[in-house]
């Protein structure tokens, strides 16, 4: 079955630091790829997504890779600030239209 | 802006009486998800509306039960609310076809069942 493997958090770092939340998946198919942000009490907003093989998905500073020969979607940022700490989900899908597998989450909290 | 709105988003109840949360869409998205997240887990699915066809997950208890009246409405029904059912409930919707594979959530409503 597909499945998400993130890095556990949570991860703490000063502002302006770069950021890297690992990803990687075992999915059948070609999934596509996503990262979801939750802020604290909130529900989940995408962030960005690709859907096929070395696309490029960005959206505020964040960016990830779609990476089919080591199938990983790490999650990076240059220059994190305060206002990024937030839980960061990594998802896929696959095959059916509901299907949708998330990571665990990463808690990311960014210090002044 | 096109969204989901979910209501309320806060729901306090007590053990056994039945609740009901609301979750409504300006999206006009063909297929509505409920998901269940408790404290520090990923979000699970309970059940998902493909129009109006109803689809339980094989591991969704009995206990949980939704409607969908129309296209923007759905709603998530615990006939009787047990303390392992404090958890924010998640709205999701989606259309389908080529191309369209993105869920959308709404905000969520955070239970606490006293």
């Amino acid at each position: 079955g597909n499945s998400v493997t993130q890095m556990e958090g949570p991860v703490t770092l000063s502002e302006e630091a770069f950021l890297t939340i690992n990803c990687t998946y075992t999915a059948t198919g070609y999934p596509s790829l996503f990262w979801y942000v939750q802020y604290p009490g909130e529900g989940l907003q995408l962030l960005l997504k690709a859907t096929k093989a070395d696309d490029k998905g960005s959206n505020k500073g964040f960016e990830a890779t779609y990476r089919k020969e080591t199938t990983s979607f790490h999650l990076e940022k240059g220059s994190v600030q305060v206002s990024d700490s937030a839980v960061y989900f990594c998802a896929l899908k696959s095959g059916g239209y509901q299907k949708v597998t998330f990571g665990i989450g990463t808690k990311l909290q960014v210090i002044p | 802006d096109a969204m989901v709105i979910q209501n309320p988003r806060y729901q306090v109840t007590q053990f056994g009486k039945p609740v009901t949360l609301s979750c409504s869409q300006t999206l006009n998205h063909n297929v509505m998800y409920w998901y269940q997240q408790k404290s520090s887990q990923a979000p699970k699915l309970l059940f998902h509306y493909y129009d109006k066809d109803f689809n339980n997950e094989a591991d969704t208890p009995d206990n949980f039960q939704s409607r969908r009246p129309n296209t923007s409405f759905c709603f998530l029904d615990i006939r009787s609310p047990g303390l392992g059912d404090a958890a924010m409930y998640l709205c999701a919707t989606s259309t389908t076809g080529v191309g369209t594979d993105t869920q959308y959530f709404g905000p969520g409503t955070r239970l606490t069942v006293l």
